[in-house]
């Protein structure tokens, strides 16, 4: 039973172009979105996050949108670079837990 | 390198025996949490510690899994007569004292094998 779903196991995009990856979930409970990502042969380091009060939360190159009606984020990349290809998790908690619920993944591949 | 830290990286095992792993946390954060991934998965969560506590166990983890943080600093998970179902990324992660929400720091893995 996913409570997280990162439906598209992989994303492929030029550089320079723009990667949206796209997270559901099911838990209403739900109140904090995290993303993480992931290299190869190294942890999982974290992105950037967003609290269920905001539906917009931006750093840098990278934005996170949270439609809580919908029960749906997404993050997007701009301008993307080869160096952001990695895996990218969605992560979902809900207020007063430590703990975190991960999607599977997206594995984004950026060309240059 | 102040990072998490994660030993052995790889271990590779015979079906019946025990393994143990440990982690080496942040210094100064006081949670520490124990996860799985296997392949086409994100990590799972295990148990996690505040300080020496272990304040909270999956389900996931059977009575052959046991961990512990005897002086809230370092953490061993042991696995006891593995299984080839055992077979996984063993993923540690430690976040300091709470502030707002909170990101965790992971580790780079053990990966597990049992044949």
């Amino acid at each position: 039973d996913q409570q997280v779903k990162q439906n598209s196991p992989s994303l492929s995009v030029q550089e320079g172009r723009i990667s949206i990856l796209n997270c559901d979930y099911t838990n209403s409970m739900f109140d904090y979105f995290l993303w993480y990502k992931k290299y190869p042969a190294e942890g999982p380091t974290f992105l950037i996050s967003i609290s269920s009060i905001k539906d917009k939360n931006e750093d840098g190159r990278f934005t996170v949108f949270l439609n809580k009606s919908a029960k749906h984020l997404s993050l997007h990349i701009v301008p993307s670079q080869p160096g952001d290809s990695a895996v990218y998790f969605c992560v979902a908690q809900s207020g007063g837990s430590y703990i975190p619920t991960f999607g599977r993944g997206t594995s984004l591949i950026v060309h240059p | 390198d102040t990072g998490v830290s994660q030993n052995p990286r790889h271990k590779i095992t015979k079906r019946g025996q025990n393994v143990t792993f440990r982690c080496d946390p942040i210094s100064e954060h006081n949670r520490l949490y124990w996860y799985r991934q296997t392949l086409g998965q994100g990590p799972e969560f295990l148990t996690y510690f505040q300080n020496e506590a272990q304040l909270e166990k999956s389900r996931l983890l059977s009575d052959r899994f046991s961990a512990e943080r005897p002086k809230g600093s370092f953490s061993t998970l042991e696995i006891q007569r593995t299984e080839q179902g055992d077979s996984a990324m063993y993923l540690c992660a430690s976040s300091p004292p709470l502030r707002d929400q909170e990101t965790q720091y992971f580790g780079p893995g053990t990966r597990l094998l049992v044949l």
